[in-house]
């Protein structure tokens, strides 16, 4: 089946510094969503990609649609402690309407050190 | 506005004993899902429904598993008898025209 590569599986940083992760796929998608999961928690959208370039930020995070389509990346900026968690990326190749069969990665777990 | 609502969010069962969840979408969300997520995994897709109709249930283990959604809202996913491995977080969501989904919180299902 489809499979993402998601990376770095884990990140240890300092509150106040930045952080980058990425998703990579073998096959296309139309869509790419990123989403953040606390413990005993579902998973809680935070951005949503629909074109191959797009750029799209919500307060200090950002998150892009790589060119080829078969990649996203998404930076925190000025990480605070509650920015920790599990960060799933998403993606699908159904395009508009609703998504099919959207598969996840397997996730970056971050810690932020006070 | 209400998001999706599951319940119950835990549940700790023996072996071949059966267990239901159930699943509230948010309100005027067509589709609806149902997920699996075992431990440090990411959440992999068991059925989905387009209103009331089940258009993928590729990788719902029917001999054990079984899900319905009789008026096209509210969902209930079963599974009997379960097994020590059926032991995961459950995610049910929704979404609508904007193709995004919404999760809820998650039923956790330990089998012991």
């Amino acid at each position: 089946g489809q499979q993402l590569n998601q990376s770095p599986q884990s990140m240890f940083i300092q509150e106040g510094e930045d952080v980058s992760m990425n998703c990579t796929s073998s096959s296309i998608f139309n869509t790419w969503l990123w989403y953040k999961q606390e413990p005993g928690e579902g998973p809680v959208l935070l951005i949503a990609l629909y074109k191959a370039g797009e750029l799209t930020s919500n307060g200090r995070l950002t998150a892009q649609f790589g060119i080829t389509r078969k990649d996203s990346f998404l930076n925190i900026s000025a990480s605070i402690p509650s920015d920790v968690g599990i960060y799933f990326c998403a993606g699908t190749k159904s395009s508009g309407g609703s998504n099919y069969k959207l598969t996840f990665g397997k996730g970056t777990l971050l810690t932020v050190n006070p | 506005e209400a998001g999706v609502v599951q319940s119950p969010r835990y549940k700790i069962i023996e072996k071949k004993q059966p267990v239901a969840f159930w699943c509230n979408p948010i309100s005027g969300h067509n589709t609806l899902y149902w997920y699996l997520q075992n431990l440090g995994q990411g959440p992999e897709l068991l059925i989905r429904y387009e209103n009331e109709e089940a258009v993928d249930d590729s990788q719902l283990p029917k001999d054990r598993f079984s899900a319905e959604r009789l008026k096209g809202v509210d969902s209930t996913l079963k599974i009997q008898p379960a097994e020590l491995g059926d032991s995961a977080v459950y995610l049910c969501a929704s979404s609508h025209d904007t193709g995004e989904l919404f999760f809820g919180e998650g039923s956790r299902l330990t089998v012991l």
